[in-house]
């Protein structure tokens, strides 16, 4: 079975400090998928990005940035200049090739930005 | 391009009743996926379905269950309502050539009285 955990439940920053939030991941499958995803007050989840196992390429995307470590089993996510507008709850996710739909959530990290 | 719609936004039921839940998926998206989020449980998957037919289960009771038509749209129906059911309801739609990303819907809220 497959396992997402966020040990931060809560984060909250001051606008323009960078935050980094944690994901730790559990599969015994050796090819599998990861996602970052926000959820804003609205409810709708947000796709951010997806990472392959055998991908192993750190990435950064304007303010944000993704450290993937397959040695330590985390997928961590960085905002860095962080505006209120980031305010959501954030979720790591990873799915298998075998159930490549069925999405295992974290548990999620709420981020309050505060101006 | 239209997102993922899902339909009604909010619903209130009692319990034992049942309730069904739409969802329109994004234009060429063959795949919708269903999922359950609650304060206590978190984001949880309950079933996706691909060409009309069920392709993976969550762990759920069978009063939870779904369907899809050939439009690719879906639904999934609660029978006999639980308090316990009150949650958020996801949808998601994807693309099944490849693992790709889901694309999600805003929900439907569902309140058990």
């Amino acid at each position: 079975a497959q396992k997402v955990t966020q040990a931060q439940t809560e984060i909250s920053v001051v606008e323009k400090e960078d935050v980094t939030l944690d994901c730790v991941y559990e599969t015994r499958d050796t090819t599998y998928y990861l996602f970052w995803y926000k959820q804003p007050p609205s409810g709708e989840l947000v796709f951010l990005i997806r990472r392959n196992s055998f991908d192993e390429q750190n990435e950064i995307s304007g303010r944000y940035s993704w450290n993937f470590q397959k040695s330590t089993s985390s997928f961590n996510f960085t905002i860095t200049a962080s505006q209120v507008v980031d305010s959501a709850v954030y979720f790591c996710a990873l799915t298998i090739r075998s159930s490549a739909r069925q999405l295992t959530f974290g548990s999620g990290t709420q981020l309050t930005v505060l101006p | 391009k239209a997102g993922v719609t899902q339909t009604p936004r909010y619903l209130i039921k009692t319990r034992g009743q049942q309730v069904t839940l739409s969802c329109s998926p994004i234009s060429g998206h063959r795949s919708v996926s269903w999922y359950q989020q609650t304060p206590g449980q978190g984001l949880q998957f309950l079933f996706e379905y691909f060409s009309e037919t069920q392709r993976n289960k969550g762990n759920f009771p069978g009063r939870f269950s779904g369907r899809q038509f050939s439009n690719s749209r879906s639904e999934m129906n609660v029978s006999t309502l639980e308090l316990g059911d009150s949650a958020l309801y996801l949808c998601a739609s994807s693309l099944r050539t490849a693992i790709t990303e889901a694309f999600f819907g805003q929900g439907t809220r569902l309140t058990v009285v």
